[in-house]
C-alpha cells in the first residue's frame, strides 16, 4: 500500500453538524492535499499544506478548513454540514510541494455521509 | 483556473483488445499529466504520468502521449484484461496551481 491511512473509514453525520477527518502521511513527506470526491465525479482539490501552512485552495469555503501537524499528520475539519458534502475524502501526500517532481501517494479515503 | 476535460465517459473493449482515452487541458502553464486508476471503493492509483519535456511514454501494455500543441494527453492500454476494468482519471498539474483531474472513464473489459 502507499503508506498514507485515513480515519475513520466511514462517518454518519447529520446536516449542521462538524466533522474532522484525519490523515497520517507517509514519514519525511511534506505535503499533504485534500480532495473530496462526490460518487460518480473525479476527485476536487480541496487545499494543500505544506510544512504547516496552508499553500493553494480550491474553490472550497472556508467552513472547510485544515491543520498539518509536524509528525506528518493532518485534520480536515468541515463545519456546518451540508447535504451536498456527503462524499469520499480523499488525502494524498508528497516528499515536497512540487507535485510534478514527486508523487502523491492517496489514502482510502473517509467516505462521509450527511443526513 | 486549468480545467480538464476527459472522453469517453464510459468504454467497453473486448478483452485483447486497445483502449484510448482522451483528456483536454486548459491552462498551458500545466507540465504534469498523471493517469490514475480507481477500483470500486478503492484509492486512485497512479499507473502512469508524464511531463511537459516529453511526447510519450511507455510502461508494458500503458502509455501516454502529450500534444502540448494542441493541449491534449492520452492513455493508451494495449491487450486489454478484465482487471484493466475500473475508472480512470487524468490530471493536470503546474507548480503553484490546484491538481485538477478530469471527470473520469468507466472502462470495461467484456471477456
Amino acid at each position: 500500500e502507499t503508506g498514507v491511512t485515513q480515519s475513520p473509514t466511514h462517518l454518519i453525520k447529520t446536516r449542521g453538524q462538524q466533522v474532522t477527518l484525519r490523515c497520517s502521511s507517509q514519514s519525511g513527506h511534506n505535503t499533504v492535499s485534500w480532495y473530496q470526491q462526490a460518487l460518480g465525479q473525479g476527485p476536487q482539490f480541496i487545499f494543500q499544506y505544506y510544512r504547516e501552512e496552508e499553500n493553494g485552495r480550491g474553490n472550497f469555503p472556508p467552513r472547510f478548513s485544515g491543520l498539518q501537524f509536524p509528525n506528518y499528520s493532518s485534520e480536515l475539519n468541515v463545519n456546518a454540514l451540508e447535504l451536498d458534502d456527503s462524499a469520499l475524502y480523499l488525502c494524498a501526500s508528497s516528499l515536497e510541494i512540487d507535485i510534478a517532481k514527486n508523487i502523491q501517494y492517496f489514502g482510502a479515503g473517509t467516505r462521509l455521509s450527511v443526513l | 483556473g486549468e480545467n480538464v476535460e476527459q472522453h469517453p465517459s464510459t468504454l467497453s473493449v473486448q478483452e485483447g483488445d486497445s483502449a484510448v482515452i482522451k483528456c483536454t487541458y486548459s491552462d498551458s502553464a500545466s507540465n504534469y499529466f498523471p493517469w490514475y486508476k480507481q477500483e470500486l471503493g478503492k484509492r486512485p492509483q497512479l499507473i502512469i504520468d508524464i511531463r511537459s519535456n516529453v511526447g510519450e511514454k511507455k510502461d508494458q501494455r500503458i502509455a501516454v502521449t502529450l500534444n502540448k500543441t494542441a493541449k491534449h494527453f492520452s492513455l493508451h492500454i494495449t491487450e486489454t484484461q478484465p482487471e484493466d476494468s475500473a475508472v480512470y482519471f487524468c490530471a493536470a498539474y503546474g507548480y503553484g496551481q490546484n491538481f485538477v483531474f478530469g471527470p473520469g472513464t468507466r472502462l470495461s473489459v467484456l471477456p
